[in-house]
């Protein structure tokens, strides 16, 4: 059983709808969950960072942490089709002084936005 | 905006042959990662340098796979030779101390070995 488990999609959603991506995991170390967006062809980029549970949102992004059910979420409102990227969770046990240590992360689900 | 750049972006090498990929990191970002993306799979640590130490390499192949950062700066990742199943996007990241969480990717080479 792989650490962190994320359903690959794909999803497609009309133009507007509300998405919702999840992840779920094994590792109770966890403590860092982050969101990254990948474009077809380029490398994933942070869109979302949380530590321990509880939302954080941020614009049309929502992240939310439910570590006792080892259980992470991404909504996206009002969905464009710009947002059509596969989308990657990745989580860390903790962070150093010198910035990150490893990242696990899950599968991506691939997005698309229906215009 | 500050970027880590990879090259090349594509290559396509036959098995046996040895093949390397180069990065440059944001600039004093002390911290460089070397990760591979199999497709429809999340990236995966190679190997994980602080400065020019390597501080992971716990899941980089050595027989085949040998990592570089010899000034702290810049890094080289080679294979030699490569395999079929080598065939993958090889990204590169990098971070810094007290930097927002989540490391700054580069665009990555895809790697195709026939």
């Amino acid at each position: 059983q792989k650490e962190v488990e994320q359903d690959p999609g794909p999803l497609s959603v009309p133009e507007g709808a509300i998405v919702s991506l999840n992840c779920t995991y094994s590792n109770s170390a966890f403590q860092y969950f982050m969101w990254y967006r990948q474009y077809s062809r380029k490398g994933p980029e942070l869109l979302m960072y949380t530590y321990s549970s509880g939302n954080k949102e941020d614009g049309r992004f929502t992240a939310q942490v439910d570590k006792s059910s080892k259980y992470i979420s991404l909504f996206i409102r009002d969905s464009q089709p710009s947002d059509s990227a596969t989308y990657l969770c990745a989580m860390s046990p903790f962070i150093s002084n010198f910035g990150n240590e490893k990242l696990t992360f899950g599968t991506g689900t691939r997005l698309t936005i229906i215009p | 905006e500050a970027e880590v750049a990879q090259s090349p972006r594509y290559k396509i090498t036959e098995k046996s042959q040895a093949v390397a990929f180069w990065c440059d990191p944001i600039s004093g970002h002390a911290t460089l990662y070397w990760y591979r993306q199999i497709l429809g799979q999340g990236p995966e640590l190679l190997v994980q340098f602080q400065d020019e130490s390597v501080v992971d390499d716990s899941q980089l192949p050595k027989d085949r796979f040998s990592a570089e950062r010899l000034k702290g700066v810049d890094s080289t990742l080679k294979i030699q030779p490569a395999e079929l199943g080598d065939s993958a996007m090889y990204l590169c990241a990098s971070s810094n101390q007290g930097a927002n969480y989540g490391y700054t990717f580069g665009s990555g080479t895809r790697l195709t070995v026939v």
